[in-house]
């Protein structure tokens, strides 16, 4: 079967660093993706991790273990326009499709 | 400019009144799909088509019907509402199977209240 799990809600203070953690298990594993989603807003694509190892795109960076059946999300120098929630979503072979967590809620405070 | 277009945003509807939220995208994609999200639950995959008229059941399919007779055309049909169905729907589509890009375009959402 599947799982899929990451934090319901983080707070962090603006400037500071926050991981968002994701465990999961999913069938023929391909790779790992992490979107971010603004209150009332779409989800937007954030990055795609196939291989082991860490990858950074500006502020945000994620990371995959695929023998832990790991993940994570890194955002640096958090602003206030980084609150909302986010996603870990692996992608499985012959599913032809992303399983979606139930997503991390950031709250940024001052 | 690239995007994928849902119709309508709002709707509120009544019980066992057939409806049907269009989406259409301009990227030449070959994957399409339909969300749902409710609070708590996250975004739980309802249909999926892989190209024209090849369509498959996501997580959630009871209750909805799908087709795809163009590649830039998906549209989610509820032919007999019922208040559960009262939900944010997302349109989404890809190069290709998102399991292997992990890559989805979503379109602006569709909020559906279902009296």
């Amino acid at each position: 079967g599947q799982s899929l799990e990451q934090p319901s809600e983080v707070t962090a203070v603006e400037g500071a660093i926050v991981q968002i953690n994701c465990t999961y298990q999913t069938s023929g594993f391909y790779g790992l993706s992490w979107y971010q989603q603004h209150d009332g807003g779409a989800p937007t694509f954030l990055s795609y991790n196939a291989l082991d190892g860490l990858e950074e795109t500006g502020r945000f960076s994620s990371f995959l273990s695929r023998s832990d059946s790991y993940g994570y999300l890194l955002l640096q120098e958090l602003q206030m326009k980084d609150s909302a929630s986010y996603f870990c979503a692996p992608g499985g072979a012959g599913s032809y499709q992303l399983t979606f967590g139930k997503g991390t809620k950031l709250s940024v405070i001052p | 400019e690239a995007q994928v277009t849902q119709n309508p945003r709002y709707l509120i509807t009544v019980t066992g009144k057939k409806l049907t939220v269009t989406c259409s995208q301009n990227m030449n994609h070959e994957y399409m799909s339909w969300y749902r999200q409710d609070p708590g639950l996250g975004l739980r995959q309802i249909y999926y088509s892989m190209n024209v008229e090849v369509t498959d059941k996501g997580d959630v399919p009871e209750g909805y019907k799908v087709s795809r007779k163009e590649k830039r055309n998906f549209p989610l049909i509820l032919e007999s509402p019922s208040p559960n169905q009262t939900s944010l729907y997302f349109c989404a589509s890809s190069f290709r199977s998102p399991a292997n890009t992990g890559e989805l375009f979503f379109g602006e959402g569709s909020r559906l209240t279902v009296l």
